[in-house]
């Protein structure tokens, strides 16, 4: 089965500075890249993803980069805000959608942006 | 607002009862959903798949018979902890989908074996 390595697994920043959360997978057949932000006791809550036909997606201050060759992808926050803090799980499945939908998820790394 | 709900938030229990949690799109026919099980400060690990009608489908090492999984309908899918012991307390997260649908997580449920 699929296989997901997260690092770092904390990460502490400077407001303003930018925070790379980088992960790899181990199955090829992967094609769906999910980010999520998880905040203490509550849901995931999906922030960018990309599917393997794209190696770059931005929105705004949010970035993941993929290279479906060396099977790792990353996310970008660039400004980071104190809001930003929480912790963010990457994840991998066949596809969106139905079964395909199945997500094996990174350990996690836990985000702190210093005011 | 929320497009799937999961009941209850908070549950606690003696050990050696069962918990019932529950799972409800409330806006869209979800044919799968998923059900994670998370511990403190680690990630969300997959139990198992159920796709409504079926059978669930469990992940290597859940045992099917501690945790029982119905989806009887399009809008609900059940998870029961039978048997609860200390070492279940988790936050038990589910999510759904359809064909076309995005991904939805419900709320989680805090559940406590005392």
């Amino acid at each position: 089965g699929e296989n997901v390595e997260q690092h770092p697994s904390t990460l502490s920043v400077q407001e303003g500075d930018s925070a790379v959360i980088k992960c790899t997978y181990s199955d090829s057949a992967s094609n769906y890249f999910p980010w999520y932000k998880q905040e203490l006791g509550k849901r995931p809550q999906l922030i960018i993803d990309i599917r393997s036909n794209v190696g770059e997606k931005k929105d705004q201050r949010i970035a993941v980069t993929l290279n479906k060759t060396a099977k790792h992808f990353s996310l970008h926050i660039t400004e980071t805000q104190p809001e930003d803090s929480a912790v963010y799980f990457c994840a991998a499945s066949l596809d969106s959608g139905g079964s395909n939908y199945k997500l094996t998820f990174g350990k996690g790394t836990l985000l702190t942006v210093n005011p | 607002g929320a497009v799937v709900s999961q009941h209850p938030s908070r549950v606690i229990c003696k050990s050696g009862t069962s918990v019932k949690i529950e799972c409800r799109s409330l806006d869209f026919q979800a044919t799968t959903m998923f059900w994670y099980r998370q511990f403190p400060k680690q990630s969300l690990m997959l139990m198992a798949t159920s796709n409504e009608g079926s059978k669930a489908t469990y992940e290597q090492g859940v045992e099917k018979d501690k945790f029982l999984i119905n989806h009887a309908s399009l809008t609900l899918s059940t998870l029961t902890v039978t048997s609860a012991h200390p070492e279940d307390s988790s936050f038990y997260i589910c999510s759904a989908t359809s064909t076309n649908s995005p991904l939805h997580f419900g709320n989680g449920t805090r559940l406590t074996v005392t």
